[in-house]
Parts: C-alpha cells; structure tokens; sequence
C-alpha cells in the first residue's frame, strides 16, 4: 500500500494559464474524490468517480474546472484560465469503493500559487 | 448542507496532557470521519466512527448519533500531535462536509 500520490507537490503559475494536477490512488480503491483546501478552512469536496465515471461534478467551483479519470485509474484535475482565487492546496482521496461511506485517505496534496 | 461547527478553533497543551475536541453537526449524519492534518499538510484518516467508540492508541473517540455530536480524545499529548484536526460528516463519502478544524499545539 503506497499511498495516495499526487503530483506536483507545488505550482507555482501566472494568471491566465492552465494547470494540471495528477493523482494516483491507492491501487485497489475504485472511488476517487478531489477537494480543495483554503487557509483556515476544512476541505471543500469539488467531483468524484467511481472508476471511470465521473458521478458527481455539480460542485466543480466553475466550468474552468475539469476533471478525468480515463482508465479507472489515475486522475487529473485541471483548471483553465487560472485566477488568483484558484490558488489554494487541491487535494486528492480515494476510497476502496465498497459501500457508500467508507474511510477516506487523503494525498499530500498539490499546492497552487496563482500570481 | 450540513453544517459542522468544531470546537475550540485552538488548543495549546503541555506534553503530556490530556484534551477533548468536540464536533456538532447541524443534521444527522450517517458518515462521519476524523482527520489530523499534520503541520506538512498531510491528512491522516484517524476514526471512521458514524456511532459509538472506538480507541486506537492514545486517541479515542466517541459519536452520539442521536445528538449530532462526536468527541475525540487525545491523553498524554506529544508534540507530534500537534497539527490541526478535522471533523467531517454526510450521508455518503461525496457529500461529506468537514469543520474549520481545531488547531493544536502541544508544547515540550
């Protein structure tokens, strides 16, 4: 078990640009979630799948969001026409996809600066 | 949605020191985890407890689903304790909601 892994661990970018972000989750775990995390505050869910579909993406903060997972495996979360509101730590869980609620393991995250 | 309210917001211990850190949730909830994110920004999964207890080391932790409350315990603190703790609740891992946290600093 090596964890959940997201990659980079930090991005630093100017306004305007696009950003992806890569997560891998624990090998076994059919569910995937992305959050978001601003100083002082608890995580923010954004979208999760359960393997390739992506069940829930109402809570993406704007269409600039976007989120895949093509093969059941990693994802990545991109972020179109960055502003400097998206900077934020973006973080990444899985779950093993047994039941409905299940134990969340989070990644590292990957931290975002938008100058 | 649910609302999470956690308390207190901080908590400074002296090494060794035992402390209760209380989670209130606005709704019944039917999935509720605790966290403590380390000062790396690491989160660590320490309870899934949607009711009753449930110990695991010098942690424990306590949820009376009937009162929308859970309490976790931590006894002889360590300075590697410190960090900030999250409470967070819903019906389903998509819906859950998680508290502001409660930031501890345990003191040698």
């Amino acid at each position: 078990d090596t964890g959940v892994s997201q990659d980079p661990r930090h991005k630093i970018t100017k306004r305007g640009q696009n950003v992806t972000f890569r997560c891998d989750p624990i090998s076994e775990h059919n569910r995937l979630y992305w959050y978001r995390q601003t100083l002082g505050q608890g995580p923010e869910f954004l979208t999760y799948f359960q393997n390739e579909a992506q069940l829930e993406k109402s809570r993406l903060l704007s269409d600039r969001f976007s989120a895949e997972r093509p093969k059941g495996s990693f994802s990545t979360l991109e972020i179109q026409r960055t502003e400097q509101g998206d900077s934020a730590m973006y973080l990444c869980a899985s779950s093993s996809g047994q039941g409905p609620h299940e134990k969340l393991f989070f990644g590292s995250g990957t931290q975002l600066s938008v100058l | 949605g649910i609302q999470v309210e956690q308390s207190p917001p901080d908590l400074i211990l002296q090494e060794g020191a035992n402390s209760t850190l209380r989670c209130n949730f606005s709704d019944s909830v039917n999935n509720l985890q605790w966290f403590h994110q380390n000062p790396w920004g690491q989160l660590i999964n320490l309870f899934y407890i949607p009711s009753g207890t449930k110990q695991n080391g010098r942690l424990s932790a306590t949820t009376v689903a009937t009162e929308r409350y859970s309490l976790l315990y931590i006894s002889s603190s360590q300075t590697t304790d410190s960090g900030v703790y999250f409470c967070a609740g819903g019906y389903n891992n998509n819906d859950m909601r998680f508290g502001a946290g409660t930031r501890l600093t345990v003191k040698p």
